[in-house]
């Protein structure tokens, strides 16, 4: 089963203007990821935030946690063309011997010119 | 150049036939996983492998098999038992400390399997 859900599926904006995403998960978690993947290739590593952790930066992303709400959101900055693609957060459980990532359906963004 | 492989790019499997998927990596790491994924879905844990010569079951892994006779190479079979194989198959690897923390995961750039 796939405990993170992005929200929206899809989100179209123009360039230079801002784009958040969300995701929303159901168990206690140990950490969660961001990834991005472009259309028909793997996946890229963007920001990993630990569950003690409420916010990070890095470069023009923006990763908040809400454990309480069970939720999170990425929020790209001064969106470029470049950054059209899919985005999906990743779960790390905290419960069980086996730490795998569980990965959301995505979040497909597009970036107009 | 550090990172993963996957071959071939495409690959095609007619009826009852098993095909084979490649995985390589030169990023030392322990850890190597298999996912599936579906036309606008995420992705699907098929198998993982946290050290040479052991693998474990992910939550798809019915029609598949894997084997981790190298560090490097995590190689996956599509079974005839696989009814329904079309997909998008991907590769990655991470580092594993022991106490298995859900680390950063590194991918290949994928390989599409068309069934004929």
């Amino acid at each position: 089963s796939q405990q993170g859900e992005e929200d929206p599926q899809a989100l179209s904006i123009q360039e230079g203007e801002n784009a958040t995403m969300n995701c929303s998960y159901k168990t206690s978690i140990n950490n969660l990821q961001w990834y991005r993947q472009n259309s028909g290739r793997g996946l890229v590593h963007l920001i990993l935030i630990r569950s003690n952790e409420r916010e990070k930066h890095s470069g023009r992303l923006r990763v908040t946690l809400d454990t309480s709400k069970k939720s999170s959101s990425l929020l790209i900055t001064a969106s470029r063309a470049a950054d059209t693609a899919s985005y999906f957060c990743a779960t790390v459980s905290s419960s069980g011997s086996a730490r795998q990532l569980t990965f959301g359906s995505g979040t497909q963004l597009t970036v107009l010119p | 150049d550090g990172g993963i492989t996957q071959s071939p790019k495409y690959l095609f499997r007619k009826e009852g036939q098993n095909v084979t998927l490649s995985c390589e990596q030169n990023l030392n790491h322990d850890a190597m996983y298999w996912y599936r994924q579906d036309p606008g879905q995420g992705l699907r844990l098929i198998y993982y492998s946290q050290i040479v010569n052991d693998f474990q079951k992910g939550d798809i892994a019915e029609g598949y098999s894997v084997s981790r006779e190298k560090k490097e190479s995590f190689p996956l079979t599509v079974t005839s038992a696989q009814k329904n194989p079309t997909a998008f198959y991907l590769c990655a690897s991470s580092i594993y400390s022991g106490a298995f923390q859900g680390e950063t995961q590194y991918f290949g750039p994928g390989t599409r399997l068309l069934v004929l």
